[in-house]
């Protein structure tokens, strides 16, 4: 079954507000990837955090890695219509490192 | 341009017949990947292969197959064997398979009547 659980499920969001995602996992992974998916479209790599505690920002989102590497979190601080999408995290695990386990994903819709 | 072309991006097969998808990078990536996503859910891997000729299950691999004869193509084919085989398939490639970001193709839609 799944093992990286992303919450919440869907945000709406009016333009010019905030969004968090959260990511959990049952066990430590050895680094989280974030992915965007545009609607119709496929996902593309937003960015990729191996250390414990890490925080990485990218213009208006903020990236960060649990103390414990279970979970992460993405935070777009006010939100544009173009943010709109759906946003998986991803965890390599440290003894089964050939495949990425994805999260069930976030769907953001912001509203002008 | 580099990347990864997947075709055709929309079937249609009747039930009881095979059908492959195709995948082609010139990223000159070791490793390939085909997932499948449903509404609302996220990317479950079929299976994967780090090297040419070599290829792994992934987590729902039954009523699936694959090849790898070639570093730039990794074709899935899906059998009649898959139940619930509509779904969107996508295709993704990585320098290794443990490190690194995963390139996507644009997906396959594929629709079973």
């Amino acid at each position: 079954g799944q093992q990286v659980m992303q919450i919440p499920q869907y945000q709406h969001v009016q333009e010019g507000e905030d969004f968090t995602t959260y990511c959990n996992s049952s066990t430590t992974l050895s680094n989280i990837q974030w992915y965007k998916q545009r609607p119709g479209g496929h996902p593309v790599f937003l960015i990729q955090l191996v250390k414990s505690g890490e925080v990485k920002k990218q213009k208006r989102l903020t990236f960060q890695f649990g103390e414990a590497k279970k979970n992460s979190s993405l935070h777009i601080t006010a939100t544009q219509t173009t943010d709109v999408g759906t946003y998986f995290c991803a965890g390599l695990r440290p003894y089964n490192t050939d495949k990425l386990i994805f999260g069930t994903g976030t769907r953001l819709q912001v509203f002008p | 341009d580099g990347g990864i072309t997947q075709s055709p991006k929309y079937l249609f097969r009747k039930e009881g017949q095979n059908v492959t998808l195709s995948c082609e990078q010139n990223l000159n990536h070791d490793a390939m990947y085909w997932y499948r996503q449903d509404p609302g859910q996220g990317l479950r891997l079929i299976y994967y292969s780090q090297i040419v000729n070599d290829f792994q299950k992934g987590d729902i691999a039954e009523g699936y197959s694959v090849s790898r004869e070639k570093k730039e193509s990794f074709p899935l084919t899906v059998t009649s064997a898959q139940k619930n085989p509509t779904a969107f398939y996508l295709c993704a490639s990585s320098w290794t398979a443990n490190t690194g970001e995963l390139f996507f193709g644009e997906g396959s839609r594929l629709t079973v009547l």
